[in-house]
């Protein structure tokens, strides 16, 4: 039962293109989500959130949307810079429980 | 200054063995957590403790059992290992469970049972 899915394990942009990384999630009941990213022999580290009282949220060159009716979020990178070579998690959850994690989604920014 | 720090960073033991995972977290956080990584990239709650509930994911076999000596730490015990334990398991915390908020990873502990 994958309440949070990924459906592209990986995906390759040039440097200085937007890098769009998908999640959708099952359980309409989720009401927080987080993205993070995992370098190799790392740890995840957060990234970026959003609470489904909104629609989208920006941080720098990290921006993430999210489409509640279609029970979809995204994250956008623009522009993309090798250093964001990494794996990219998205993270769900009912408020009171724990997170759920996709199984992320592999980015390589070409140079 | 590591905010979540876990040790052993790898570790190669032999099936039957136990073996423990330390993990403590200077952030003043009041809720720990152990995460598996399956071989599917999979990450997947074990636990969550914070002061006053220990919650179990209950696909989680009994060989495994968080301990917390104090807020700040809590350790993974695993009994008679087998070849399936093996895995990346990360520790992590987070403010208050389920609250909105972030949850700040260690930087894992790759356990091969051989």
């Amino acid at each position: 039962d994958q309440q949070v899915k990924q459906n592209s394990p990986s995906l390759s942009v040039q440097e200085g293109r937007i890098s769009i990384l998908n999640c959708d999630y099952t359980n309409s009941m989720f009401d927080y989500f987080l993205w993070y990213k995992k370098y190799p022999a790392e740890g995840p580290t957060f990234l970026i959130s959003i609470s489904s009282i909104k629609d989208k949220n920006e941080d720098g060159r990290f921006t993430v949307f999210l489409n509640k009716s279609a029970k979809h979020l995204s994250l956008h990178i623009v522009p993309s810079q090798p250093g964001d070579s990494a794996v990219y998690f998205c993270a769900a959850r009912n408020y009171g429980q724990n997170f759920v994690f996709g199984p992320g989604t592999r980015l390589s920014v070409l140079p | 200054d590591t905010a979540v720090s876990q040790t052993p960073k790898y570790l190669v033991t032999q099936m039957g063995n136990d073996k423990s995972i330390k993990c403590e977290q200077n952030l003043g956080h009041d809720t720990m957590y152990w995460y598996k990584q399956d071989s599917k990239k999979f990450l997947k709650i074990m636990f969550s403790y914070n002061n006053k509930e220990l919650i179990i994911n209950e696909t989680v076999p009994n060989r495994f059992s968080p301990k917390s000596p104090d807020k700040a730490h809590l350790n993974l015990h695993i009994n008679s290992l087998e070849l399936g334990d093996s895995a990346v398991y990360f520790c992590a915390s987070s403010q208050r469970q389920g609250v909105g908020n972030t949850i700040y990873f260690g930087e894992g502990s790759w356990l091969t049972v051989v």
